[in-house]
């Protein structure tokens, strides 16, 4: 199957400043999605990406696809940031099965 | 708009018991899916509905695990008998295409 790989693995950063968290795919991927999982738990979707730039306030994400890659960038980090930020994405013929990285554990400090 | 609801939020059983849990999706979502969270790891898919039928259950370990979605709306999965590897967070999402999924609050499995 796809195999999905993320980077960095662990990140620690000082309230407002930038970051950006990639996300490497083996195989085709369409329909990529970026999730950001809370400390309670709860999985956000932040975007559905299969190719391009998109932004959402603070939040950005560019998929170049011919290259296998995602990334998501967060500007301004603020404490309410913290979490685990998850790339997925199923590849073609899949029906749609998500196949989600390791996550990014991002932890941001007052 | 309402969200994906599950229940029960926690649950601590015994191995060998059995257990279940249950997922209403997202008013008119025609696809629900169940993931397998464990600790330090992204979910994992576990089965796939489309309406009232099965689209994936390739990774659900099934001499132990069942689900079912009656009437295309609501969905149960139920674990028996349970393990100690079974103890992880089982997520329910749903979407309405085969796009944009959207998660429920998850069920916390411990297996002592």
């Amino acid at each position: 199957g796809i195999q999905v790989e993320q980077s960095p693995p662990d990140l620690i950063l000082q309230e407002g400043a930038n970051s950006t968290l990639r996300c490497n795919f083996s195989d085709s991927v369409n329909n990529l999605q970026w999730f950001h999982q809370n400390p309670w738990g709860q999985l956000i979707n932040l975007f559905y990406i299969p190719s391009g730039t998109k932004q959402n306030g603070r939040l950005s994400a560019t998929t170049v696809a011919t290259e296998r890659y995602s990334l998501l960038y967060i500007s301004s980090s603020q404490t309410t940031d913290s979490g685990v930020y998850f790339c997925a994405g199923p590849y073609e013929g899949s029906n749609y099965k998500l196949t989600f990285g390791k996550g990014t554990l991002l932890t941001v400090n007052p | 708009e309402a969200g994906v609801a599950q229940s029960p939020r926690y649950k601590i059983i015994e191995k060998r018991q059995s257990v279940a849990f249950w997922c209403n999706p997202i008013s008119g979502h025609a696809t629900l899916y169940w993931y397998q969270q464990i600790l330090g790891q992204g979910p994992k898919l576990l089965i796939q509905f489309q309406n009232n039928g099965v689209v994936d259950d390739s990774q659900l370990p099934k001499d132990r695990f069942s689900a079912e979605r009656l009437k295309g709306v609501d969905s149960t999965l139920k674990i028996q008998p349970a393990k100690l590897e079974d103890s992880a967070v089982y997520l329910c999402a749903s979407s309405s295409t085969l796009g944009t999924q959207y998660f429920g609050p998850g069920t916390r499995l411990t297996v002592l």
